[in-house]
């Protein structure tokens, strides 16, 4: 199985903040790489597909980069309603589909 | 708008057999290069992907859990189903359904994001 392993678990931020997450994977899947945000009681939500592909309706302060094995997700400037924890998933071919262990972001 | 919504009892007793079904609505199952999945999360954990089908009935699941699943589809009623065999308090968890693109047809398979969920459903099991 592919591992995924997400820095930090946990993050405590500011309204205004830069925010960076890193999604680590064990072995290289080129780009094939999404992030969900998911609230408390919801289901996650898409935000970013192939690495850095932003899902349609996702605002433009969500970012995400990086190929291989390292990426991250990028929230230029955190909202409120951004507070919600992050999960990476890797959509290598090989099976199974993997996601990393998530990271809460909380306010400051 | 596509939407899918999960059903089937909140409480399972150990060793027996969870059973969902997800309805999907606003948009057809029998939809080329979508397939329908089932994930999973245990209370306070994270996210784990149990299977997925497609339309033509082709499954693929997570080799964790692959002795004890079981998914199912119905296109006449636009429904995919999840059996679950063999249950134990480990399997106490938030249940989805939702849909991601896949092609398997050259080979080696190409998985897209999940892109529509359902609500989730809430699975206890205990005696």
């Amino acid at each position: 199985d592919i591992q995924l392993t997400q820095s930090p678990s946990f993050l405590s931020a500011s309204v205004g903040d830069r925010v960076t997450i890193t999604c680590r994977a064990s072995q290289g899947i080129s780009s094939y790489l999404a992030w969900y945000q998911q609230k408390p009681g919801k289901a996650p939500k898409l935000l970013i597909y192939a690495a850095s592909t932003l899902q349609s309706g996702v605002p433009s302060r969500f970012s995400g980069s990086g190929s291989g094995t390292e990426f991250t997700l990028t929230i230029s400037s955190l909202q409120p309603e951004d507070f919600a924890t992050y999960y990476c998933q890797q959509l290598n071919s090989y099976l199974p589909l993997t996601f990393g262990g998530g990271t809460k972001v909380e306010i400051k | 708008q596509l939407q899918l919504q999960e059903s089937g009892p909140g409480l399972v007793k150990p060793s027996e057999t969870l059973s969902l079904t997800c309805t999907v609505s606003g948009g057809s199952i029998s939809s080329s290069s979508y397939y329908w999945g089932w994930i999973r999360q245990p209370p306070g954990k994270g996210l784990e992907w149990i299977g997925s089908i497609y339309y033509s009935g082709s499954t693929y699941y997570n080799p964790s859990l692959k002795s004890r699943v079981t998914i199912s589809v119905d296109t006449s009623k636009n429904q995919f189903s999840l059996k679950l065999s063999s249950v134990t308090a480990a399997d106490t968890a938030v249940y989805y359904c939702a849909r991601h693109e896949g092609d398997c047809s050259g080979g080696s398979c190409y998985w897209g994001p999940l892109d529509y969920w359902g609500q989730g459903t809430l699975v206890t099991v205990s005696s």
